[in-house]
């Protein structure tokens, strides 16, 4: 069974512009979650989507951070404009259902210049 | 809210002795914890967790975590660490509200000295 994939597995970018993460879950997870992991700290959920809808971005800065799951399966999520404190790996995971094991891809290292 | 502590970053050991990373947790629900490793340039798997039932719980390559509710911990031992364990473990709670959001604690980084 593949796992979920992430890309690109690093990015380096200056500060003010934009960047996007995609992510694939694995087939058939209906729920796929994004998490950014600062360095030293351990990861910390931005959004929730039950197959395309939202179920929580209480803790994405909606003011520059944007995510989006059109169809359901795959999901991207956007920084504009980036800053310095943006500058970590950004985790995507996946489940069958909301009270099931979490499956987490290897992540996209963001660097903020 | 919830949270969890894990209450030391680098936890050093040699190799075949025992170890134990700490977790405590706070939340005002009844909980699920979990732990997981990240080992190097490798994303998070999932080790073991706790869900109801034995509050002991264990994995497939020799960890047990144990569920203490008076004392609101799910401590992580090994009664004998090997190189291959070297990795980062991530203590994680959620709540039993329908969903299982995780709130992670920091990290204990274990390094297996040989």
């Amino acid at each position: 069974e593949a796992g979920v994939a992430q890309s690109p597995r690093y990015k380096i970018i200056e500060k003010r512009q934009s960047v996007a993460f995609w992510c694939n879950p694995i087939s058939g997870h209906a729920t796929l979650y994004w998490y950014q992991q600062i360095l030293g700290q351990g990861p910390k959920l931005l959004i929730q989507f039950q197959n395309n809808g939202v179920v929580d971005d209480s803790q994405l800065p909606k003011d520059r951070f944007s995510a989006e799951r059109l169809k359901g399966v795959d999901s991207t999520l956007k920084i504009q404009p980036a800053k310095l404190e943006d500058s970590a790996v950004y985790l995507c995971a996946s489940s069958y259902g909301r009270t099931d094991t979490q499956y987490f891809g290897p992540g996209t290292r963001l660097t903020v210049l | 809210a919830q949270s969890v502590t894990q209450l030391d970053s680098q936890v050093p050991v040699f190799e075949e002795a025992p170890v134990e990373l700490r977790c405590n947790y706070s939340s005002s629900v009844s909980v699920y914890l979990f732990w997981y490793v990240q080992y190097p340039n490798q994303g998070l798997q999932l080790l073991l967790k706790y869900l109801s039932g034995s509050t002991l719980v264990e994995s497939i390559n020799g960890f047990e975590a144990e569920f203490n509710k008076s004392q609101t911990s799910f401590h992580l031992r090994k009664p004998s660490v090997h190189i291959s364990d070297t990795a980062e473990y991530f203590c994680a709670v959620a709540s039993g509200a329908g969903s299982y959001q995780l709130t992670f604690g920091k990290g204990t980084k274990l390094s297996v000295i040989p």
